[in-house]
């Protein structure tokens, strides 16, 4: 079955510190994934995606995210994190059984409280 | 652009009432979609439609209808409002792109159920 597992409930970090927020996947086929942010109150916003290429993804905000096929993970992280990027982070994957759907597979989120 | 809207912001229903959340979408995409979202549980699918015409069950369809009235406008009904109906409520859209499957996401409808 396929699946996107996100470990981690909740991440701190002191701000100014590199931040990861983990994503281990299970797919049939090759994985498109992508990275979402929910600031409080607020919708999904997309941060970034990984389809094909370079293994190492840049977005939005001054986050990237790691490719790692042999793991089957796709790591966000940010060199030096801010007081604002604290947000529930979401992990999502291609649903190949979806067909011409397009739809996604979720990961139940990670909370991610930066400290000042 | 508005990108996604979606009406109300707030609701509080008792058990048994309907009522119909209204999304809409500005950016002449094909595909929309209505998920919930509860604490624990991550973002859930709904409903969907792929394209104007079409719509198909997701995950969790039980309690609801929807109707994808245009392009633009994808509606998600509660019949019979029940208290495990209390969550967020968020509606979605995504261009007609073979290569795309990002979604964009409205702010959400927060509902309580009494």
């Amino acid at each position: 079955a396929q699946s996107v597992a996100q470990p981690e409930d909740q991440v701190n970090v002191a701000e100014g510190n590199p931040l990861t927020v983990k994503c281990t996947y299970s797919v049939s086929g090759n994985p498109y994934l992508f990275w979402y942010v929910q600031y409080p109150n607020r919708g999904l916003q997309f941060l970034l995606k990984y389809i094909t290429g370079d293994n190492l993804v840049k977005g939005s905000y001054g986050f990237e995210a790691e490719f790692n096929k042999s793991q089957t993970s796709f790591h966000l992280k940010k060199p030096s994190a801010l007081v604002s990027d604290s947000a529930l982070y979401f992990c999502a994957v291609r649903d190949y059984n979806a067909g011409n759907n397009r739809k996604l597979i979720w990961g139940l989120g990670t909370s991610l409280a930066v400290n000042p | 652009n508005a990108g996604v809207t979606q009406t109300p912001k707030f609701q509080v229903l008792k058990t048994g009432q309907s009522m119909t959340l209204q999304c809409a979408q500005d950016m002449n995409h094909n595909s929309m979609y209505w998920y919930r979202q509860d604490p624990g549980m991550g973002l859930r699918l709904i409903y969907y439609s792929a394209s104007e015409g079409t719509t198909d069950k997701g995950e969790v369809p039980n309690g609801y209808n929807v109707s994808r009235l245009n392009k633009r406008e994808f509606s998600l009904r509660l019949e019979s409002a029940a208290p495990s109906q209390t969550s967020v409520y968020f509606c979605a859209s995504r261009p007609f792109d073979i290569f795309t499957y990002e979604q964009y996401f409205g702010p959400g409808t927060r509902l309580t159920v009494t």
